[in-house]
């Protein structure tokens, strides 16, 4: 089946530390995304990409850094530059503009992160 | 004020209950709407799409009033699976990639 693939699923990280969050997706989608929730928040966009090498900030980039070396692979690196790194991360994908449903998104299941 | 405005809610409604959820946006030009459904410590999962004419999928059914930036859900014969948290979704007319998520309403069934 189609999907999106976060992982790890569970991370704890020491302050100081950077860690990387893998996302893997094999919907042939062109854009792909990376949000963070907090508890009672939306979502919130740190990064995406709409094709392969390319990719803009979203509103929260600060202490993020992204890479989008292949189509299907989008990973997110979170930096001890991140003041409250503690969240819900969420990859998703969608077709992009000239697909049908070039809008909707596809999340993975998420990657959650706590740091100690 | 936020972008897209959901009431938070809890609802907390009995089963066979219709309740209704409304969402505002302040972006005038924005192009797509969509309803999202999410399960506690879940991902969000496209509910269903809504279209300036209003579009029903079996239970639910979704209106979009552009004049006064509005969208809402409607919710009919609820069940217990049916409690989740509605995240109201709004995508602007440049494109997708500044899609924006109202916080979302909680809604609880009870039997």
């Amino acid at each position: 089946d189609g999907g999106i693939t976060q992982s790890p699923k569970y991370l704890f990280r020491k302050e100081g530390q950077n860690v990387t969050l893998s996302c893997e997706q094999n919907l042939n989608h062109d854009a792909m995304y990376w949000y963070r929730q907090d508890p009672g928040q939306g979502l919130r966009l740190i990064y995406y990409s709409q094709i392969v090498n390319d990719f803009q900030k979203g509103d929260i980039a600060e202490g993020y850094s992204v890479s989008r070396e292949k189509k299907e692979s989008f990973p997110l690196t979170v930096t001890s530059a991140q003041k409250n790194p503690t969240a819900f991360y969420l990859c998703a994908s969608s077709p992009g503009q000239g697909f049908s449903g070039a809008n909707v998104l596809t999340f993975g299941a998420g990657s959650r992160l706590t740091v100690l | 004020r936020k972008e897209v405005e959901q009431d938070p809610g809890p609802f907390n409604v009995p089963e066979g209950a219709t309740v209704a959820f409304n969402c505002t946006y302040s972006n005038s030009a924005s192009q797509s709407f969509f309803w999202y459904r999410q399960d506690c410590r879940k991902e969000p999962k496209l509910l269903m799409s809504v279209y300036s004419s209003g579009n029903e999928d079996g239970r639910f059914t979704a209106q979009l009033n552009r004049a006064s930036q509005y969208i809402s859900l409607l919710i009919r014969d609820s069940k217990l699976s049916d409690s989740a948290t509605y995240l109201c979704v709004v995508t602007p007319s440049t494109g997708g990639f500044k899609t924006i998520f109202g916080a979302g309403t909680r809604l609880f069934v009870k039997a």
